[in-house]
This record gives structure tokens, sequence and C-alpha cells, in this order.
């Protein structure tokens, strides 16, 4: 089992509202990467990050921010919670060494509702 | 064109069938390449790596053919327990080796 976590698992929120999705992972993996992901659907890639102070966006636009100040967390926050923004949320990480031949451990998701 | 493409599927087979899954990729300098399962409403994790003289693991068998740019897999005997999606997995050298996730194919294994 990857040790990668994250909280909530679910959540309901109305319109308008602030809220941070945490994700924390032992494994010392220097990558970490934040998904979007619909039912259904495929994984879009909305942030990552190479370590601690490095922070990229993704793929898919996202109105979403994240922060690295530590290796082993990589909390992501929206602003003002709105009803597109229900969705599937994953965390991953990925060790550094080995080059490109890297596997991503999944966290469980947060499975998100905005009202 | 997206960078990684698969048959979406949905494949439904019988159990005890064999089914084989491609997946095409466009950049030649890729150099990693996985299969990952993901089950309803759960998170993704590595089924296995594909390497170039092809490996298998049990009933799965994964192969990469670098001229043609795809990869396959390939499940003999299937179980009802085989029934998820199935993604391919590439890690591509554009923008510093970013890993591609292809949109994947749902199988459905039945009775």
């Amino acid at each position: 089992e990857a040790d990668i976590y994250q909280t909530p698992r679910y959540l309901v929120i109305g319109t308008g509202k602030k809220i941070t999705l945490e994700c924390s992972q032992t494994m010392g993996h220097d990558k970490m990467y934040w998904y979007q992901q619909d039912p259904g659907m495929e994984l879009h890639l909305i942030h990552y990050s190479y370590g601690v102070n490095s922070t990229e966006k993704g793929d898919l636009s996202s109105e979403s921010t994240v922060s690295r100040i530590r290796t082993e967390h990589f909390p992501l926050t929206l602003e003002s919670a709105r009803p597109s923004h229900t969705s599937q949320y994953l965390c991953a990480s990925s060790p550094s060494w080995g080059l490109a031949n890297n596997e991503q451990f999944f966290g469980p998701g947060t499975r998100l509702t905005v009202l | 064109r997206k960078e990684v493409e698969q048959d979406p599927g949905p494949f439904n087979v019988p159990e005890g069938a064999t089914v084989a899954f491609n997946c095409t990729y466009s950049n030649s300098a890729s150099q990693s390449f996985f299969w990952y399962r993901q089950d309803c409403r759960k998170e993704p994790k590595l089924l296995m790596s594909v390497y170039s003289s092809g490996n298998e693991d049990g009933r799965f068998t994964a192969q990469l053919n670098r001229a043609s740019q795809y990869i396959s897999l390939l499940i003999r005997d299937s179980k009802l327990s085989d029934s998820a999606t199935y993604l391919c997995v590439v890690n591509s050298p554009t923008g510093g080796f970013k890993t591609i996730f292809g949109a994947g194919t749902r199988l459905f294994v039945k009775a």
C-alpha cells in the first residue's frame, strides 16, 4: 500500500467558501501532483511540484492554488468554491531517482461537491 | 491529437476470455511505459511496467513496439475481478519528462 494520504475523503460545501484539500506522503518523494477527475472521465493534471518551493500549473486550467513548503505536504486551495469545482481530486507522488522510470503513487482522493 | 490514445471501449467479455488493449503514443522520444488499473470510484494503481522485451505477470502480458509507437496489454483467462478501467501511461520528454495518462479503456467481464 502507498503511504499517501488525503483529507477529507468527502466534502460537501456551499458556493463561495474557501477550502483546502490536504495531501501528505511519507515516502520522501520529491515529485507530487494534483489531478482532477470527473466520474468515468480521464485524469487531468492541474498542478505539480518537483520539490520544496516548486509549484507548476498542469495541463488543465484550474482556479486552485498549491504550495510546497515541506517535502511531505502538498495542499490544494480553492479561494472561492463554485459548483463547477465539483469533482474528484487525486493527489499523487513519485520519486525523483531513476530519471523517467517513475511510478506514481496515488492517494484515495477527495470527492468534492459544491452546492 | 492527444499524446496518448486508447480505445475507450467498453470491452464486454465473458469470463475466461482473452482480451487485448492497445495504446498509441505520439512522442517517439518517450522512455518509459506503464499500465495502470483504476477501479470504479477508486484511485489508479500501477498494474505493470512495460519493457522493450515484453513482460508477463501471471495472466497479464505487456508489450512495447517502439517502431510503431504502441503498447499493448493482453489479459488471458479473464476474471470478474478484472473489470476495471485500464490506463496507458507514458513518460514523455515533453516539458521535462511529464507523465501522460491515457483516457483509459473500460473492461467489463461478465459471468
